[in-house]
Order: C-alpha cells, then structure tokens, then sequence
C-alpha cells in the first residue's frame, strides 16, 4: 500500500542524547514535511524539502536537523540543543506543486526521560 | 506570511445536530484552504480542500466547508453529527503565491459528541 512510515512509534530519550525519527514514503512525492504538535498549539513547521538535497527551515528548526538524500526518506533528528523536545512528530508529504494536498503519517511520540 | 485562527478550542453537541466548526486565516492573496480531522494519536486524514471555483466544497464523511472571501472565512460543516465524529479538528492554509508549500495550521478544535 502507497503511503508514509514513521518509526518508531514511541521514543524516549535521555537527556544530552540525540535521537532520530524515520521518515519513509512510497507516494513517489517530491515534497516532504516535518511538523512538531504540541497540545493546544497545533502543528509548527519544523523543516521542509522540495527536492532531493535541499531542504529549508521552518518556523521552529532550532535544535533539530534533516537531510534528503533520497526521494523517499527525510529523517529528523532532534538533537541535545532541543530544549523541550517532549511532542507528537508529524511526517508528511505531497506531491510538491502549489497547494497540492499534503499527506500524513501516523506520528512519532517522543518523550524526554 | 499566512495564518490561520480557530477560534473554538472545544465544541460539544449531541448526536444527530448539525456541526459548524469556524475557521478564519489572514493571507493577502487567494489562498489553498484545507480541512484535516485527527483521531487521538494518529495522524491527520483531509476531509475537504478548496483551491477555486465554487466555494462550497464537499468532502467526504459528509462534511462540506464554504470560502467566503469577504470574511476571510471557510467553515466546516455537518448536518448530522455521529459519534463517529468526535476527533479533532484542523484548519490549514497554503501560500499559492510564495515558494514555501507547507501549509500553516490553526490550533485546533477538539470536537465531543453526546449520546
């Protein structure tokens, strides 16, 4: 079935690690999203990519990195300089052209111990 | 830059009475308006979007959402609401007009359902 993978499901990370969340989508999509959910905040933008080897912040990049090495996988990292990394990460993609829709995984709960 | 209110963060109703869930967004030019619905600890699923023409848009699971430009508005609505229903809400506009594609979100609005 077409559609996107996040893993893992739950995480939980100590604090001064770093950690990683997978992204993998078979939509053949040239866009890719990672949003931060919060409650009562709904989703922030934390970084984007339009093509294959570039990507570009979004309103929340600080203490979290990406790459696009592949048309289908955009890994996130949430690194040490996240100060409160505890959220509900949303991965998402789209076909890439303007106001096509954008579809979504099924989240990553992170959660700081 | 875009940007979306909803200004309901909680709504209840009863089963079987219709459902107006407001949405308002601040954008100068023609916006790509779109309502998603979250099951808790899922991701989001579309109900409708709206890109042109006609400004009432249907979606699927009966909802349907109206663009009125005058008030910077697109509403969700349902006639008849189930319990099926209860889940949250999102509100989403996208630029046409800027290279960035993501789309900005409301906050959210957290739907309950009586029997």
């Amino acid at each position: 079935d077409g559609g996107i993978t996040q893993s893992p499901k739950y995480l939980f990370r100590k604090e001064g690690q770093n950690v990683t969340l997978s992204c993998e989508q078979n939509l053949n999509h040239d866009a890719m999203y990672w949003y931060r959910q919060d409650p009562g905040q709904g989703l922030r933008l934390i970084y984007y990519s339009q093509i294959v080897n570039d990507f570009q912040k979004g309103d929340i990049a600080e203490g979290y990195s990406v790459s696009r090495e592949k048309k289908e996988s955009f890994p996130l990292t949430v690194t040490s300089a996240q100060k409160n990394p505890t959220a509900f990460y949303l991965c998402a993609s789209s076909s890439g052209a303007s106001g096509n829709t954008i579809y979504f995984g099924e989240g990553s709960w992170l959660t700081v111990v | 830059a875009q940007s979306v209110t909803q200004p309901d963060i909680h709504i209840t109703v009863s089963e079987g009475a219709s459902l107006e869930l407001r949405c308002n967004y601040s954008y100068g030019a023609t916006p790509y308006l779109f309502w998603y619905v979250q099951s808790p600890g899922q991701g989001l699923q579309l109900l409708l979007k709206y890109f042109s023409g006609d400004t009432l848009v249907q979606g699927i699971k009966g909802f349907e959402a109206e663009f009125k430009r005058s008030q910077s508005s697109f509403n969700l609505r349902k006639p008849s609401v189930h319990w099926s229903d209860a889940a949250e809400y999102f509100c989403a506009v996208g630029a046409a007009d800027t290279g960035r594609r993501a789309l900005t979100f409301g906050s959210g609005t957290r739907l309950q359902v009586q029997p």
